[in-house]
């Protein structure tokens, strides 16, 4: 199992300009979520998934954009990338909803740089 | 939603001596507390977790307190080694979300 898989790793975009986080994960995970980390901040919950065909927002969606079409794969859009997106973001999954007690699994992360 | 508090933001150790760290929850609906380890440029791990209707659990090392009523849990490393020194984020569940915490920066002085 490769697990949860994110890229890219690094990036850096221009305001304005608009991208996708890639994460894909072999575990046959129904839920799904990104995170975005910033210093003195945790981790904070942007959008999630509890299946294909279904995904609801968190704590901080604006400006971001996700789709669930297969169990696999939750991309995460920037439409149009701000300085204020500056952060590293995680994505994560596991086997039922959150308050079930499953562990979580994270990516590796993506370190994005807004310019 | 759910407010999650984590205290302190750092906190320095000897080699030896134990660590805690705690964190308070604002909804009581929340179910579900894990504790996760980040290292530097790392993914954050579990290291332990508990649940509403038990008050403590260890494993080895690491235990977890859990006191529904004040709605606060805590982190307890006992014994801590230089490897235990990372970034600690606590977490609180509710329905299909997670809350974490500002997290913790430990360090353990050899």
């Amino acid at each position: 199992n490769a697990g949860v898989t994110q890229t890219p790793k690094f990036q850096v975009l221009k305001t304005g300009q608009s991208m996708t986080l890639q994460c894909a994960q072999d575990m046959n995970h129904e839920y799904m979520s990104w995170y975005r980390q910033d210093p003195g901040m945790g981790l904070r919950l942007i959008h999630y998934s509890v299946g294909a065909g279904i995904t609801d927002q968190g704590e901080v969606p604006n400006g971001y954009n996700v789709s669930r079409s297969t169990t696999e794969d939750f991309p995460l859009r920037l439409l149009s990338a701000a300085p204020s997106q500056t952060s590293v973001y995680f994505c994560a999954s596991s086997y039922l909803p959150g308050d079930s007690g499953n562990t979580i699994y994270f990516g590796e992360g993506s370190w994005l740089t807004v310019v | 939603g759910e407010n999650v508090e984590q205290h302190p933001s750092t906190l320095s150790v000897q080699e030896g001596d134990s660590a805690v760290i705690k964190c308070t929850y604002s909804d009581s609906a929340s179910n579900y507390f894990p504790w996760y380890k980040q290292e530097l440029g790392k993914r954050p791990q579990l290291i332990i977790d508990i649940r509403s209707n038990v008050g403590e659990k260890k494993d080895q090392r690491i235990a977890v307190t859990l006191n529904k009523t004040a709605k606060h849990f805590s982190l307890h490393i006992t014994e801590t080694q230089p490897e235990d020194s990372a970034v600690y984020f606590c977490a609180a569940s509710i329905g299909n979300q997670f809350y974490f915490g500002t997290g913790t920066s430990l360090t353990v002085i050899p």
